[in-house]
């Protein structure tokens, strides 16, 4: 089974900062497997971007993934308000599916 | 508006059973596998099982393999999750979710808004 640990654990930024969130997996994985996750408290995840890169119906453009191998990267450019929230990644492999611990993004 | 309702969750105690329902809305409900995710609240997610369009194909994780049994009603829209020999480990919000196959790839959209499942004597 392959395990994903994201990094760091919490980040704490300002609106209109950059965010880079780290997805690392113990073994390679497809960039056609990785996709991300966003939650707000109290509420489901809801799918942000998937194979990697590609953005999910209705997600702006300064939500941006990137990677390969064993690291991907989920940047949000300019943090919005609406973004302070906790990010997933999840990986499918050989009919295994797992999630990172996930990363929260917080407002400094 | 696509939509999944769950219901079904509560308190038990460990050793019990319960049924997850998960109704949907607003889509296709035959074109879509669909998955169920639990999530101990304040943790990360985990997935827990999926079955095929017509529910003829199921997996599941370690954990409740044996234990746990995911069906649907197409006729209904809804899908299921029988929680058997519930153990304290157990206790989560449990989501449903639908499969958006990418590349033959699970991608999760929508979800739930989850049922509490509180396995406790």
């Amino acid at each position: 089974e392959i395990v994903l640990t994201q990094s760091p654990g919490t980040l704490s930024l300002s609106p209109g900062d950059r965010a880079t969130l780290s997805c690392r997996a113990s073994q390679s994985v497809s960039t056609k497997d990785l996709a991300w996750y966003q939650q707000k408290p109290g509420q489901p995840p809801s799918l942000l971007i998937y194979g990697t890169s590609t953005r999910a119906t209705g997600i702006p453009d300064r939500f941006s993934g990137g990677g390969s191998g064993t690291d991907f990267t989920l940047t949000i450019s300019r943090l919005e308000p609406e973004d302070f929230a906790v990010y997933y990644c999840q990986q499918y492999s050989a009919s295994h599916l797992t999630f990172g611990g996930g990363t929260k993004v917080e407002i400094k | 508006e696509v939509q999944l309702v769950e219901s079904g969750g509560g308190v038990v105690q460990p050793g019990g059973s319960l049924r997850l329902s998960c109704a949907a809305s607003g889509f296709t409900f035959t074109n879509n596998w669909m998955h169920w995710v639990r999530q101990v609240p304040g943790q990360g997610l985990v997935w827990v099982s999926r079955i095929d369009q017509r529910g003829s194909g199921t997996a599941y994780a370690d954990s409740v393999r044996g234990r746990f049994t995911i069906s649907r009603d197409n006729a209904k829209s809804t899908l299921y999750l029988q929680m058997n020999s519930l153990r304290v480990e157990d206790t989560a919000i449990y989501y449903c979710a639908t499969d958006v196959r990418v590349d033959d790839k699970p991608f999760f959209d929508p979800w739930g808004q989850g049922t509490l499942v509180t396995v406790s004597s």
